[in-house]
């Protein structure tokens, strides 16, 4: 089946420094998208970022992230940490296997960013 | 734009109690779905429907049932509530199809005590 992985439960950053958040994944289904939510505290998770195709960049909200079809990877990534980035992030990909595109999210990373 | 509703926000239940959460949605999406928050554990999937009636279960089904009235809601039933059980239950919705986006709600608080 399906798995995502999120290597780090918890990272911690200083406000104006690159983060990056890592995220790999396992299939054995044609996959379809792979999406980034975030969940900011007593919130509902949101999609911050959603691709498709290999090899090519996705920004939104000053983040970033290429899918690598090659490595199984789809790294978040951001050049300039802000204190309101601070949330809980999820990585996620939708299989061609079922007919839903149903996700398959990894275990999530609390990303602190600190003054 | 929509919304997803779900009530209660914070629910509070004694071990063996059968428990009912419920959403709705005025997306006028096809699909919903349940999963369960626990840290660490990332969402797991519980029930999802893809249209009124329909019920598939997901990963984490045992000790769940589901009931999908009708298109715009979507229950979901704690068939007995483990003691000291805590997690958070989110409800979410999108359109058919893979590769759809899927929105959520804010999610109901479980406490067992």
């Amino acid at each position: 089946g399906d798995s995502v992985t999120q290597t780090e439960g918890l990272v911690t950053v200083t406000e104006g420094l690159p983060v990056k958040l890592n995220c790999t994944y396992q299939t054995t289904y044609l996959t379809i998208a792979f999406f980034w939510y975030v969940q900011y505290l007593n919130e509902a998770p949101q999609v911050l970022l959603k691709s498709s195709t290999d090899n090519k960049r996705t920004e939104h909200q000053g983040f970033h992230a290429t899918l690598h079809k090659s490595s199984s990877s789809f790294h978040l990534q951001k050049s300039s940490a802000q204190l309101s980035d601070s949330a809980l992030y999820y990585c996620a990909l939708s299989d061609g296997g079922s007919a839903l595109g149903r996700l398959h999210f990894g275990a999530g990373t609390q990303l602190i960013v600190i003054p | 734009g929509g919304i997803i509703t779900q009530t209660p926000k914070f629910l509070i239940g004694q071990e063996g109690q059968k428990l009912t959460l419920k959403c709705q949605q005025n997306f006028n999406h096809d699909t919903m779905y349940w999963y369960r928050q626990d840290s660490g554990k990332g969402l797991r999937l519980i029930y999802y429907s893809i249209t009124e009636n329909d019920l598939q279960k997901g990963d984490l089904s045992e000790g769940y049932d589901a009931s999908r009235e009708k298109k715009s809601s979507f229950s979901l039933t704690v068939t007995s509530a483990q003691k000291n059980e805590m997690a958070v239950f989110l409800c979410a919705s999108s359109h058919w199809g893979g590769a759809a986006e899927q929105f959520f709600g804010p999610g109901t608080r479980l406490t067992v005590l």
